[in-house]
């Protein structure tokens, strides 16, 4: 109950294309659905966030879709550029307690030139 | 965003031995928190630092193996003891926002310690 499950493991997208990476949960007690970028040699960083309360986020090309109903949120990158090559991954919490985060098994994106 | 630094950057230990990675904070935050990253994989966390009282592990994780300290609010440390190859991994620090913690449970990462045990 506490997974969430990533998918793809690995993405290959021409430069220019949508990239799309998938996450869903069972533990309806998630609130809270961020994403982060991680390079190599880097901690991860705080990409972009998702509450429950609304389908769709959007900054800039980075967009989360959620499914509440399904227990699915995605990641879309449009446009994407060979600077988004990074590792993505997804996380979920619970808006208590101590705000731990679990996270996915990770996407390693490619974006070809 | 905190800005959060950690040292060591990277070591090469030999087993049985033990190794002190320090994360250090630009403000006070009252919770921190340790991850472990094994090659490949993701992110699991290993336990919360509260300043003014005991670490809180997680399952699988135990005091004995990886002592905590967090002497103020800004610093803490993640000590790995009695090492061997299977704690090859990188070890990340990460902080709530600044304040009172943000209602959306944001996390600023610091950019971890990659520790590789012979």
């Amino acid at each position: 109950q506490q997974q969430v499950k990533q998918s793809p493991q690995s993405l290959i997208v021409q430069k220019g294309g949508i990239s799309i990476i998938n996450c869903a949960y069972e533990n309806t007690a998630f609130d809270y659905f961020p994403w982060y970028q991680q390079f190599p040699g880097k901690g991860p960083a705080l990409l972009i966030a998702i509450r429950p309360d609304v389908s769709e986020k959007k900054e800039g090309r980075f967009t989360i879709s959620f499914n509440k109903s399904a227990k699915q949120f995605s990641l879309h990158i449009m446009d994407s550029q060979p600077g988004d090559s990074a590792t993505y991954f997804c996380a979920a919490s619970m808006n208590t307690g101590f705000q731990k985060l679990v996270f996915g098994t990770g996407t390693r994106l490619l974006v070809s030139p | 965003s905190a800005v959060i630094s950690q040292k060591p950057s990277r070591d090469i230990c030999q087993r049985g031995t033990s190794l002190t990675i320090q994360c250090q904070v630009d403000s006070q935050v009252t919770m921190m928190f340790w991850y472990r990253q094994q090659p490949g994989q993701s992110l699991t966390l290993i336990a919360t630092a509260n300043q003014g009282s005991e670490a809180t592990y997680e399952s699988g994780f135990v005091i004995d193996k990886f002592p905590i300290s967090r002497p103020n609010l800004t610093f803490s440390t993640l000590t790995v003891s009695n090492m061997s190859p299977e704690d090859s991994s990188i070890y990340l620090c990460s902080v709530p926002p600044f304040g009172t913690g943000s209602i959306y449970n944001e996390q600023f990462f610091g950019p971890g310690t990659r520790l590789t045990v012979l």
